[in-house]
C-alpha cells in the first residue's frame, strides 16, 4: 500500500535557524514527489516535484532533495514568513487519474 | 486568470441539511479534486473527474455526490448532513499534460450541528 509519513509533526526554529522536515514515503513506483506549503485557513500551495532518487530543486531558502526512500525540504537560515504546514505527496507512476497520497504535515513555527 | 475558485468560504449547516459546495476552475484543466482536510490529518480524496462527465470515487465518498458537465465546474453535494462532515474542504485540479501536480482553491470550512 502507497503511504507517506511526514516527521517532525511540529518544529519550532529561531530565526536563521536552519533546519529539515522529512517525508519518508513507501510506493510501487514513483511518478513524482510534491511538496506544498500550507498556511492557516488557506489551500496548499504547490512548491516542488521530484522525479527521481538525486534530483534537487531550490526556491529561496528551501531546498528540496530526493532519495529512493525519503525527501527532505532544508530550509535554510528561515525568517518568520517562513512560518507554516509543510505537506508532502506522491504519486503512483500506476496510477491513470493521477491522485496523490498525502502525508499529515510538519507544522514550522519561526520565531524572530 | 483566478485559478481554482470555491464558494461559499464558510458555511453552518444543520443536521440533516443539504447543501452544495461549488468549484470552478479557469485553467481548462480536465482533471479535478476534491478533498477534505481534518485537523493534524492528511487531505483524504473524496471524489475526482478525469473529464466532462466522468467522475469516481475516491477513499471516503459515503454521504457526498458530484457531478462533471463542464471542464470548468465540479460541484459537491452532501445530503443529509452529519457532524462527522465538519471539515475543510478543498477543491484542485490539475493538467498531467502539462505536469503532475494539482492546484487548490482557497476551501470550503464547513460545521454541522
Amino acid at each position: 500500500e502507497d503511504q507517506v509519513t511526514q516527521s517532525p509533526e511540529a518544529l519550532r526554529l529561531q530565526e536563521g535557524e536552519s533546519s529539515s522536515l522529512n517525508c519518508s514515503y513507501t510506493v510501487s513506483g514513483l511518478r513524482g514527489l510534491f511538496w506544498y506549503r500550507q498556511d492557516p485557513g488557506k489551500g496548499p500551495e504547490f512548491l516542488f516535484t521530484l522525479y527521481s532518487a538525486g534530483e534537487e530543486k531550490e526556491k529561496e531558502r528551501l531546498k528540496a532533495t530526493l532519495t529512493k526512500k525519503e525527501s527532505f525540504l532544508h530550509i535554510t537560515a528561515p525568517k518568520p514568513e517562513d512560518s507554516a504546514t509543510y505537506l508532502c505527496a506522491v504519486q503512483n507512476l500506476m496510477d491513470s487519474n493521477y491522485q496523490l497520497i498525502w502525508g499529515a504535515g510538519t507544522k514550522l513555527i519561526i520565531k524572530p | 486568470n483566478a485559478g481554482v475558485t470555491q464558494t461559499p468560504k464558510f458555511r453552518i449547516l444543520k443536521i440533516g441539511q443539504s447543501m452544495t459546495l461549488q468549484c470552478t476552475q479557469d485553467m481548462n484543466h480536465n482533471y479535478m479534486y476534491w478533498y477534505r482536510q481534518d485537523p493534524g490529518m492528511g487531505l483524504k480524496l473524496i471524489y475526482y473527474s478525469v473529464g466532462a462527465g466522468i467522475t469516481d470515487k475516491g477513499e471516503v465518498p459515503n454521504g457526498y455526490n458530484v457531478s462533471r458537465s463542464t471542464t470548468e465546474d465540479f460541484p459537491l453535494r452532501l445530503e443529509l448532513a452529519a457532524p462527522s462532515q465538519t471539515s475543510v474542504y478543498f477543491c484542485a485540479s490539475s493538467s498531467p499534460g502539462g505536469g503532475y501536480e494539482q492546484y487548490f482553491g482557497p476551501g470550503t470550512r464547513l460545521t454541522v450541528t
